[in-house]
């Protein structure tokens, strides 16, 4: 069976500091890879997805990042955070077998930025 | 016209108790259709997708109107463990040339109390 990991679990960070969340997927190959942000009171939004190694589409600019170094791990990074990128990051996959498919999702990561 | 449209709720049922939650979406080229569950500063699971013909899994019937662009869910006989907030998903394939994508609506809140 598959399964999603992420890391940390929760995490307090001074603006201004660096920022680095893994995702990890087990019991799968070639996924798709794709980064949500959840702030207080709103609705998941898409930040990044990936549909391979070294494959990155970017949904909304902003000052992070995202990487995937390996199939099955997926980074997001910042180099300076700021107040707004406060939220609760997810990770999800789905098969790599065309689209409109159902998502899985990690555990996320709660990112509070003070 | 927000993409994923959700009354917020709350909704307050007693135990045993049916209720319906709607959502209206603005993509008509969207294919696919999910209801997720989100229980308090956890991640989405997949509660069922939804097809053309309308599905039941046990208390859950989900039904999608492709014309009037509407999906709906229907819990019988609700639990106190159904209180979580419930979010209607579509996929954004060929909108804004974002492939594959999940527009998630804002949720609804349900509360089940005894």
């Amino acid at each position: 069976s598959q399964t999603i990991h992420q890391w940390p679990a929760t995490l307090v960070q001074p603006v201004g500091s660096p920022l680095s969340l893994e995702c990890t997927v087990e019991g799968t190959s070639n996924p798709n890879l794709y980064w949500y942000r959840q702030a207080a009171g709103r609705g998941l939004q898409l930040l990044f997805y990936s549909v391979g190694i070294g494959q990155i589409s970017s949904e909304v600019p902003q000052n992070l990042s995202a990487s995937r170094p390996q199939d099955r791990q997926f980074i997001l990074s910042s180099k300076k955070l700021l107040l707004s990128d406060s939220g609760f990051y997810l990770c999800a996959w789905d098969w790599d077998r065309g689209f409109d498919n159902e998502q899985f999702f990690g555990p996320g990561t709660r990112l509070t930025v003070l | 016209r927000k993409e994923v449209e959700q009354d917020p709720g709350p909704f307050n049922v007693p135990e045993g108790a049916t209720v319906a939650f709607n959502c209206t979406y603005s993509n008509s080229a969207s294919q696919s259709f999910f209801w997720y569950r989100q229980d308090c500063r956890k991640e989405p699971k997949l509660l069922m997708s939804v097809y053309s013909s309308g599905n039941e899994d046990g208390r859950f019937t989900a039904q999608l109107n492709r014309a009037s662009q509407y999906i709906s869910l229907l819990i019988r006989d609700s639990k106190l463990s159904d209180s979580a907030t419930y979010l209607c998903v579509v996929t954004a394939l060929n909108y804004g040339g974002s492939q594959g994508n999940l527009i998630f609506g804002k949720g609804t809140k349900l509360s089940v109390k005894p």
